[in-house]
Protein backbone atom coordinates (compact mmCIF):
# COMPACT_ATOMS: atom_id res chain seq x y z
CA UNK A 1 0.00 0.00 0.00
CA UNK A 2 1.41 3.63 -0.84
CA UNK A 3 -1.39 5.92 -0.16
CA UNK A 4 -4.61 5.34 2.11
CA UNK A 5 -7.58 3.10 1.33
CA UNK A 6 -11.14 2.68 2.82
CA UNK A 7 -13.25 -0.15 2.76
CA UNK A 8 -16.01 -0.64 2.20
CA UNK A 9 -16.86 2.70 0.06
CA UNK A 10 -20.30 2.82 0.83
CA UNK A 11 -22.48 1.04 3.62
CA UNK A 12 -26.29 0.83 4.95
CA UNK A 13 -26.88 0.09 8.52
CA UNK A 14 -30.53 -0.51 10.17
CA UNK A 15 -30.90 2.54 12.58
CA UNK A 16 -29.64 0.95 15.88
CA UNK A 17 -27.28 -1.27 14.73
CA UNK A 18 -23.46 -1.14 15.34
CA UNK A 19 -20.90 -0.51 12.73
CA UNK A 20 -16.80 -0.64 11.90
CA UNK A 21 -14.99 0.44 8.75
CA UNK A 22 -11.08 0.25 8.04
CA UNK A 23 -8.51 2.68 6.93
CA UNK A 24 -5.28 0.84 5.71
CA UNK A 25 -1.85 2.73 5.03
CA UNK A 26 1.59 1.97 4.91
CA UNK A 27 2.76 0.51 8.17
CA UNK A 28 6.57 1.30 7.46
CA UNK A 29 7.46 5.27 8.79
CA UNK A 30 4.15 6.04 11.23
CA UNK A 31 3.54 9.23 11.82
CA UNK A 32 0.01 9.70 12.52
CA UNK A 33 -3.40 8.88 11.26
CA UNK A 34 -6.62 11.30 10.85
CA UNK A 35 -9.80 10.58 11.05
CA UNK A 36 -12.87 13.30 9.94
CA UNK A 37 -16.49 13.13 9.62
CA UNK A 38 -18.04 15.01 6.48
CA UNK A 39 -21.98 15.26 6.56
CA UNK A 40 -23.59 16.33 3.12
CA UNK A 41 -23.38 19.57 2.86
CA UNK A 42 -20.95 20.27 5.36
CA UNK A 43 -17.53 20.26 5.89
CA UNK A 44 -15.23 17.63 7.27
CA UNK A 45 -14.61 17.93 10.71
CA UNK A 46 -11.89 16.25 12.62
CA UNK A 47 -12.64 13.16 14.69
CA UNK A 48 -9.61 11.35 16.27
CA UNK A 49 -5.81 11.97 15.44
CA UNK A 50 -4.44 8.50 16.06
CA UNK A 51 -0.59 8.34 17.40
CA UNK A 52 0.23 5.34 18.89
CA UNK A 53 0.05 1.60 18.25
CA UNK A 54 -2.71 0.09 20.56
CA UNK A 55 -4.07 3.73 20.50
CA UNK A 56 -8.14 4.04 21.18
CA UNK A 57 -9.88 6.72 21.22
CA UNK A 58 -13.79 7.73 22.06
CA UNK A 59 -16.19 10.23 21.34
CA UNK A 60 -19.40 9.63 22.59
CA UNK A 61 -20.92 6.32 20.53
CA UNK A 62 -18.00 6.27 18.32
CA UNK A 63 -14.68 5.07 18.75
CA UNK A 64 -11.35 4.33 16.97
CA UNK A 65 -8.35 1.80 17.00
CA UNK A 66 -4.95 1.92 15.60
CA UNK A 67 -2.60 -0.83 14.70
CA UNK A 68 0.67 0.91 13.32
CA UNK A 69 2.52 -2.92 12.62
CA UNK A 70 -0.33 -3.78 10.40
CA UNK A 71 -1.12 -0.93 8.93
CA UNK A 72 -4.80 -0.35 9.77
CA UNK A 73 -6.93 1.62 12.05
CA UNK A 74 -11.22 0.67 12.06
CA UNK A 75 -13.82 2.73 13.15
CA UNK A 76 -16.42 2.03 15.40
CA UNK A 77 -20.53 3.34 15.36
CA UNK A 78 -22.04 1.61 18.42
CA UNK A 79 -25.91 1.91 18.22
CA UNK A 80 -26.24 3.91 14.85
CA UNK A 81 -28.21 6.60 14.39
CA UNK A 82 -29.65 8.44 11.80
CA UNK A 83 -27.18 11.58 12.74
CA UNK A 84 -24.32 9.28 12.16
CA UNK A 85 -25.28 9.62 8.51
CA UNK A 86 -22.17 10.97 6.73
CA UNK A 87 -18.65 10.09 4.86
CA UNK A 88 -16.08 8.93 7.40
CA UNK A 89 -12.12 10.18 5.82
CA UNK A 90 -9.02 8.81 6.60
CA UNK A 91 -5.86 10.52 6.12
CA UNK A 92 -2.11 9.85 6.18
CA UNK A 93 1.02 12.53 6.49
CA UNK A 94 2.64 10.74 3.36
CA UNK A 95 6.26 12.96 4.57
CA UNK A 96 6.01 12.68 8.35
CA UNK A 97 4.40 16.51 8.43
CA UNK A 98 1.10 18.80 8.13
CA UNK A 99 0.03 17.74 4.61
CA UNK A 100 -2.66 14.84 4.54
CA UNK A 101 -3.42 12.41 2.09
CA UNK A 102 -6.75 11.43 2.31
CA UNK A 103 -8.55 8.15 0.90
CA UNK A 104 -12.10 8.28 -0.80
CA UNK A 105 -14.02 7.79 2.48
CA UNK A 106 -16.45 5.17 3.41
CA UNK A 107 -20.17 6.73 2.94
CA UNK A 108 -22.95 5.38 5.62
CA UNK A 109 -26.08 5.81 5.36
CA UNK A 110 -28.67 4.99 8.45
CA UNK A 111 -31.86 3.26 7.76
CA UNK A 112 -34.33 4.53 10.02
CA UNK B 1 -16.76 31.85 16.47
CA UNK B 2 -16.45 31.83 12.66
CA UNK B 3 -13.47 29.60 12.23
CA UNK B 4 -12.61 29.10 8.54
CA UNK B 5 -14.88 30.93 6.50
CA UNK B 6 -14.37 30.46 2.32
CA UNK B 7 -16.41 33.03 -0.31
CA UNK B 8 -18.05 32.51 -2.29
CA UNK B 9 -20.22 29.59 -1.78
CA UNK B 10 -21.11 28.69 -5.37
CA UNK B 11 -19.95 30.06 -8.49
CA UNK B 12 -20.36 29.60 -12.36
CA UNK B 13 -17.45 30.79 -14.74
CA UNK B 14 -17.11 30.34 -18.68
CA UNK B 15 -13.69 29.03 -19.60
CA UNK B 16 -11.43 31.37 -19.28
CA UNK B 17 -12.47 33.57 -16.89
CA UNK B 18 -10.76 34.58 -13.74
CA UNK B 19 -11.05 34.48 -10.23
CA UNK B 20 -9.96 34.31 -6.98
CA UNK B 21 -11.58 32.16 -3.99
CA UNK B 22 -11.18 33.72 -0.41
CA UNK B 23 -10.32 32.15 2.79
CA UNK B 24 -10.15 33.50 5.86
CA UNK B 25 -9.68 32.12 9.52
CA UNK B 26 -9.33 33.88 12.70
CA UNK B 27 -8.03 31.55 15.19
CA UNK B 28 -4.07 32.58 14.27
CA UNK B 29 -3.24 29.26 12.58
CA UNK B 30 -0.07 28.95 11.60
CA UNK B 31 -0.70 26.48 8.43
CA UNK B 32 -3.68 26.76 5.77
CA UNK B 33 -4.31 24.76 2.62
CA UNK B 34 -6.32 24.46 0.03
CA UNK B 35 -7.92 20.53 -1.40
CA UNK B 36 -10.35 20.10 -4.38
CA UNK B 37 -12.83 17.07 -4.26
CA UNK B 38 -13.74 15.47 -7.01
CA UNK B 39 -15.95 12.15 -7.50
CA UNK B 40 -14.71 9.00 -6.43
CA UNK B 41 -11.55 10.62 -5.17
CA UNK B 42 -10.43 11.88 -2.18
CA UNK B 43 -9.38 15.50 -0.95
CA UNK B 44 -6.60 16.42 -2.66
CA UNK B 45 -3.89 19.16 -1.80
CA UNK B 46 -3.58 21.95 -4.22
CA UNK B 47 -1.73 24.47 -2.29
CA UNK B 48 -0.69 25.16 1.00
CA UNK B 49 1.09 27.53 3.29
CA UNK B 50 2.79 27.25 6.39
CA UNK B 51 3.03 30.35 7.52
CA UNK B 52 2.87 34.39 5.59
CA UNK B 53 4.94 34.48 3.35
CA UNK B 54 5.79 31.33 2.63
CA UNK B 55 3.71 28.96 0.04
CA UNK B 56 4.51 25.28 -1.54
CA UNK B 57 2.75 23.48 -4.04
CA UNK B 58 0.39 20.21 -3.39
CA UNK B 59 -0.43 17.12 -5.32
CA UNK B 60 -2.29 19.10 -8.06
CA UNK B 61 -1.18 22.67 -8.05
CA UNK B 62 -1.51 23.60 -12.11
CA UNK B 63 -3.47 26.10 -13.18
CA UNK B 64 -3.95 27.73 -9.08
CA UNK B 65 -1.96 30.63 -7.90
CA UNK B 66 -1.68 31.14 -4.12
CA UNK B 67 -0.40 33.77 -1.51
CA UNK B 68 -0.51 34.61 1.88
CA UNK B 69 0.53 38.10 3.07
CA UNK B 70 -1.29 37.58 5.83
CA UNK B 71 -1.44 34.90 8.94
CA UNK B 72 -5.31 34.83 8.40
CA UNK B 73 -6.02 34.86 4.07
CA UNK B 74 -4.80 32.42 2.26
CA UNK B 75 -6.47 33.55 -1.40
CA UNK B 76 -7.19 30.49 -4.33
CA UNK B 77 -6.61 32.01 -7.95
CA UNK B 78 -7.57 30.71 -11.04
CA UNK B 79 -5.85 32.53 -13.76
CA UNK B 80 -8.02 30.88 -16.56
CA UNK B 81 -10.60 28.56 -15.63
CA UNK B 82 -10.60 25.09 -17.45
CA UNK B 83 -13.57 22.82 -17.26
CA UNK B 84 -11.23 20.40 -15.41
CA UNK B 85 -11.53 22.93 -12.65
CA UNK B 86 -15.01 22.37 -11.91
CA UNK B 87 -14.73 21.21 -7.89
CA UNK B 88 -15.97 21.52 -4.91
CA UNK B 89 -12.83 23.81 -2.88
CA UNK B 90 -12.24 22.98 0.61
CA UNK B 91 -9.64 25.64 2.79
CA UNK B 92 -8.30 24.20 5.85
CA UNK B 93 -6.18 25.07 8.51
CA UNK B 94 -4.43 23.88 11.59
CA UNK B 95 -2.97 25.54 14.83
CA UNK B 96 0.67 24.60 14.07
CA UNK B 97 2.82 22.52 11.99
CA UNK B 98 3.11 18.62 12.36
CA UNK B 99 1.53 15.42 11.56
CA UNK B 100 -1.05 15.58 14.30
CA UNK B 101 -2.59 18.35 14.07
CA UNK B 102 -5.88 17.95 12.69
CA UNK B 103 -7.62 20.38 10.44
CA UNK B 104 -9.89 22.74 10.42
CA UNK B 105 -12.02 23.13 7.32
CA UNK B 106 -14.72 25.92 5.74
CA UNK B 107 -17.49 25.24 4.33
CA UNK B 108 -16.54 24.55 0.69
CA UNK B 109 -16.88 26.77 -2.48
CA UNK B 110 -18.60 24.64 -5.66
CA UNK B 111 -17.28 26.13 -8.77
CA UNK B 112 -18.44 25.18 -11.85
CA UNK B 113 -16.72 26.25 -15.08
CA UNK B 114 -18.40 26.18 -18.91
Amino acid sequence: ILNVEQSPQSLHVQEGDSTNFTCSFPSSNFYALHWYRWETAKSPEALFVMTLNGDEKKKGRISATLNTKEGYSYLYIKGSQPEDSATYLCAWPLFGNEKLTFGTGTRLTIIP
Amino acid sequence: NAGVTQTPKFQVLKTGQSMTLQCAQDMNHEYMSWYRQDPGMGLRLIHYSVGAGITDQGEVPNGYNVSRSTTEDFPLRLLSAAPSQTSVYFCASSPSMGPNQPQHFGDGTRLSIL
